[in-house]
């Protein structure tokens, strides 16, 4: 079946520091969606991507979906304390419906003030 | 609008009870889904729905039973408690607007004895 990995699983920062979370998955996805989860929290949707090759910006936050659609990216700049948490990338398989989403991992960021 | 109300909040069960755990959206969203949250696992999919009447099986689906009969509710049994699935679950929910990304709910932490 499809599997979605993420790395790094964790990443200790100093606040100002950029960081970058990888997602790469064994199928080709029909988007990509990112999202983040707040410790004791529940996930939140930050954004979806569509088309290979896509960049989007939120602020400080940068994501890409890769020209195959396998792989994705996210980049933040100049990270703040309020950029901890775990973020999770997901998507459904191109050859399936839409409501089969498929998270990888999660990437936990630690921000050190 | 509550958005996904998920109940009960936290429950400790006896092995081999069952049990019902309640999830309602109020955004006549068509796309539902349960997922368990593990420690360093991630977010794993158990069953999903494309709308009422439409069921499917996710990544784990033994030991957990859905149905759909509304638009609005999509309840996860477990028939038969066992310890290894304590966990964390959520229930998420999303309409069929392709820019948009999953509502979850606030879990429901359940302990196996």
């Amino acid at each position: 079946g499809q599997q979605v990995m993420q790395i790094p699983q964790y990443q200790h920062v100093q606040e100002g520091e950029d960081f970058t979370t990888y997602c790469n998955s064994s199928t080709t996805l029909s988007n990509i969606q990112w999202y983040k989860q707040r410790p004791g929290g529940h996930p939140v949707f930050l954004i979806q991507l569509v088309k290979s090759g896509e960049v989007k910006k939120q602020k400080r936050l940068t994501f890409q979906f890769g020209e195959a659609k396998k792989n994705s990216s996210l980049h933040i700049t100049a990270t703040q304390t309020t950029d901890v948490g775990t973020y999770f990338c997901a998507g459904p398989p191109l050859d399936s419906d839409t409501g089969k989403l498929i998270f990888g991992q999660g990437t936990t960021l630690q921000v050190k003030p | 609008n509550a958005g996904v109300t998920q109940t009960p909040k936290f429950q400790v069960l006896k092995t081999g009870q069952s049990m019902t755990l309640q999830c309602a959206q109020d955004m006549n969203h068509e796309y539902m889904s349960w997922y368990r949250q593990d420690p360093g696992m991630g977010l794993r999919l158990i069953h999903y729905s494309v709308g009422a009447g439409i069921t499917d099986q996710g990544e784990v689906p033994n030991g957990y039973n859905v149905s759909r009969s509304t638009t609005e509710d999509f309840p996860l049994r477990l028939l038969s408690a066992a310890p290894s699935q304590t966990s964390v679950y959520f229930c998420a929910s999303r309409g069929f607007d392709r820019g948009g990304g999953y509502t979850f709910g606030s879990g429901t932490r359940l302990t196996v004895v």
